[in-house]
């Protein structure tokens, strides 16, 4: 079966410090990849995601990056953190349907940045 | 930008009772999905139903789609004190990537035991 994992589970950093979230994915090859972030109570707003390794879409300017070295692993990273990072992140994955409409998404237990 | 709304925002009901969440959408999709995320967690996928399908059940789940006013509703029957969760819509929109699906706000769901 699979299983996705996030790393850490809680984070607090300090303003202007450096990020790295790691979300790694098991049992699947091929994997859409996803980052979101969700502010306290709010929805989900997509931030990158990845069709394949090396392959990174960004769906909002800021000044978050993310990186795909291995087929299923995905990592969030940041060369200095602002205030307004902070959230809870979540990473996804599905399986890739290159023609065929998306189908459902599997989210890991998500990180919590507290950036001060 | 949000293409789902859910409506209502918040939802209070007690032990027993059922539950109706809606969500509206704006462009033409392929399919609909509802998730539900318990606090501080993860959001796990409950039911998908595509454009071509009016209803779907899924244990206590029952989804509604309407194509035409471009809306969805979440039947949660005989609700338990475990219902309680924020429950999401995701559309994957047709004509656009195949690869995302775009949220709503949510409907904060306490069922009080």
């Amino acid at each position: 079966s699979q299983t996705i994992h996030q790393w850490p589970a809680t984070l607090v950093q300090p303003v202007g410090s450096p990020l790295s979230l790691e979300c790694t994915v098991e049992g699947t090859s091929n994997p859409n990849l996803y980052w979101y972030r969700q502010a306290a109570g709010r929805g989900l707003q997509l931030l990158f995601y990845s069709v394949g390794i090396g392959q990174i879409s960004s769906e909002v300017p800021q000044n978050l990056s993310a990186s795909r070295p291995q087929d299923r692993q995905f990592i969030l990273s940041s060369k200095k953190l602002l205030l307004s990072d902070s959230g809870f992140y979540l990473c996804a994955w599905s399986v890739l349907h290159a023609f065929y409409p998306q189908e459902t998404q599997y989210f890991g237990p998500g990180t919590r940045l507290l950036v001060l | 930008s949000q293409q789902g709304e859910e409506d209502p925002q918040a939802l209070s009901i007690q032990e027993g009772e059922n539950a109706t969440m809606n969500c509206s959408y704006k462009t033409s999709i392929n399919n609909l999905q509802w998730y539900r995320q318990n606090s501080g967690r993860g959001l796990v996928h409950l039911i998908l139903i595509r454009s071509n399908e009016r209803e779907k059940h899924s244990g206590r789940l029952r989804v509604t789609l309407d194509t035409s006013k471009k809306s969805s509703s979440l039947l949660i029957t005989a609700s338990r004190a475990a219902d309680t969760a924020s429950y999401f819509c995701a559309t994957e929109n047709s004509g656009g990537s195949n690869y995302k699906l775009t949220f709503g706000k949510g409907t904060l769901l306490t069922v009080n035991p």
